[in-house]
């Protein structure tokens, strides 16, 4: 199946500060999603990109698809403490299991 | 709204003992998937059923077994555990061609966390 390579594996930063986490495959992918997971929680959904070169936006989140559909990233501008979190991408194969990344795990300090 | 619910949320198991999870998905969602996470890990895919019938399996063991009942939940069997069952395990809905969420967006539940000892 399809793998998704992710880095980094860990981030902090200081609130107010920026953070990306980027996601990158060998082969083409048909999509990509990105979920968010809160210390103790379970995966919730952010969005999905399906478009080579497309870029979606959530208020402080920015989401690309590469041109060539192998990478992909979330951004997130001037980081609040309720970021806190492990992001994941995922891509969606055939019957629509996720194959996940391994995650970046974002700490901010306050 | 309603979300995904899961039970137990915690279980404590010995070796060798068996083990159901139970899964009920959101109310018109005829897709559950079963995710297995390990400590500081990413989700591993197990098994997904549609409409009741097993759709697609993944790394799931042999000594797991699940199924999807006529009223959509969805149980997770394991029977034999060992010290690395030791997991959080997620269940996920999504509405197939119900089309009441798109059916690209999956929404996980709770999690049971299962230790062995």
């Amino acid at each position: 199946g399809q793998q998704v390579m992710q880095i980094p594996q860990y981030q902090h930063v200081q609130e107010g500060e920026d953070f990306t986490t980027y996601c990158n495959s060998s082969t083409t992918l048909s999509n990509i999603q990105w979920y968010k997971q809160r210390p103790g929680g379970h995966p919730v959904f952010l969005i999905q990109l399906v478009k080579s070169g497309e870029v979606k936006k959530q208020k402080r989140l920015t989401f690309q698809f590469g041109e060539a559909k192998k990478n992909s990233s979330l951004h997130i501008t001037a980081t609040q403490t309720t970021d806190v979190g492990t992001y994941f991408c995922a891509t969606q194969g055939s019957n629509y299991k996720l194959t996940f990344g391994k995650g970046t795990l974002l700490t901010v300090n306050p | 709204a309603a979300g995904v619910i899961q039970s137990p949320r915690h279980l404590i198991k010995e070796k060798r003992e068996t083990a159901t999870l139970k899964c009920y998905p959101i109310p018109r969602h005829d897709t559950v998937y079963w995710y297995q996470q390990g400590p500081g890990q990413d989700p591993q895919f197990l098994i997904s059923f549609y409409e009741k019938m097993q759709s697609d399996k993944g790394s799931i063991p042999d000594r797991f077994s699940a199924q999807q009942f006529s009223d959509y939940h969805s149980e997770l069997n394991m029977s034999s555990l060992e010290l690395g069952d030791s997991a959080l395990y997620f269940c996920a809905s999504s509405a197939g061609l119900a089309g009441v969420t798109p059916l690209y967006e999956q929404y996980f539940g709770p999690g049971t966390r299962l230790t062995v000892t």
